[in-house]
């Protein structure tokens, strides 16, 4: 079965600072991945993806996240944050195996969400 | 272009009511989900449906049935509310064969008392 750890609960970093929000996953073949961010009383909005390709993935609001196979880990990144960024994030997977073989439709595995802190 | 579209947004229920969530979609997508969110547990599966009269089970589907009659749209029914139902659902939708992640709706926030 596919999962996925949000390790933190919550980040806080000072503002124009670097940010890290750690993901891992595991699933049994190669994953497809997905970081989302969700702003308050607000639908989940997606920031980016990694399918196949480059290992460093860039996304919207200038944020990006690095893929590394052999850590299995997916952590978002933005070199320097702003307030605007707080807000919870959620990071996904899925495990492509699964979903061409037609039940892929049981739906992406979401962690359990980051709040990330920018402090002014 | 709306996207994902829920209604209502905000509902209070007493326990043993019954209420009907919609999701329309207007992206032509052939895959629908209902999640649940709650706080520490992240975004978990109740129901999804792979297109138009074909529905199936989610991780949390107990307490909880679904419709998808037509094609735009997926029904989320709680036919006698629990207060273990109080939660904040998100309806999503995405195509079929496209492994990309979803559109969100803005979500309904369900209290159950």
């Amino acid at each position: 079965a596919q999962s996925v750890a949000q390790p933190e609960d919550q980040v806080n970093v000072a503002e124009g600072n670097p940010l890290t929000v750690k993901c891992t996953y595991s699933v049994s073949g190669n994953p497809y991945l997905f970081w989302y961010v969700q702003y308050p009383n607000r639908g989940l909005q997606f920031l980016l993806k990694y399918i196949t390709g480059d290992n460093l993935v860039k996304g919207s609001y200038g944020f990006e996240a690095e893929f590394n196979k052999s850590q299995t880990s997916f952590h978002l990144k933005k070199p320097s944050a702003l307030v605007s960024d707080s807000a919870l994030y959620f990071c996904a997977v899925r495990d492509p195996k699964i979903y061409y073989s037609g039940g892929g439709a049981d739906g992406l595995t979401f962690g359990k969400g980051t709040h990330l802190i920018i402090q002014p | 272009n709306a996207g994902v579209t829920q209604t209502p947004k905000f509902r209070v229920l007493k326990t043993g009511q019954s209420m009907t969530l919609l999701c329309a979609q207007d992206m032509n997508h052939e895959y629908m989900y209902w999640y649940r969110q709650d706080p520490g547990m992240g975004l978990r599966l109740i129901h999804y449906s792979v297109g138009e009269g074909t529905t199936a089970k989610g991780e949390v589907p107990d307490g909880y049935n679904v419709s998808r009659l037509k094609k735009q749209n997926f029904l989320l029914g709680l036919e006698s509310a629990a207060p273990s139902q109080t939660s904040v659902y998100f309806c999503a939708s995405s195509y079929r064969g496209q492994a990309w992640g979803y559109t969100f709706g803005s979500g309904t926030r369900l209290t159950v008392v």
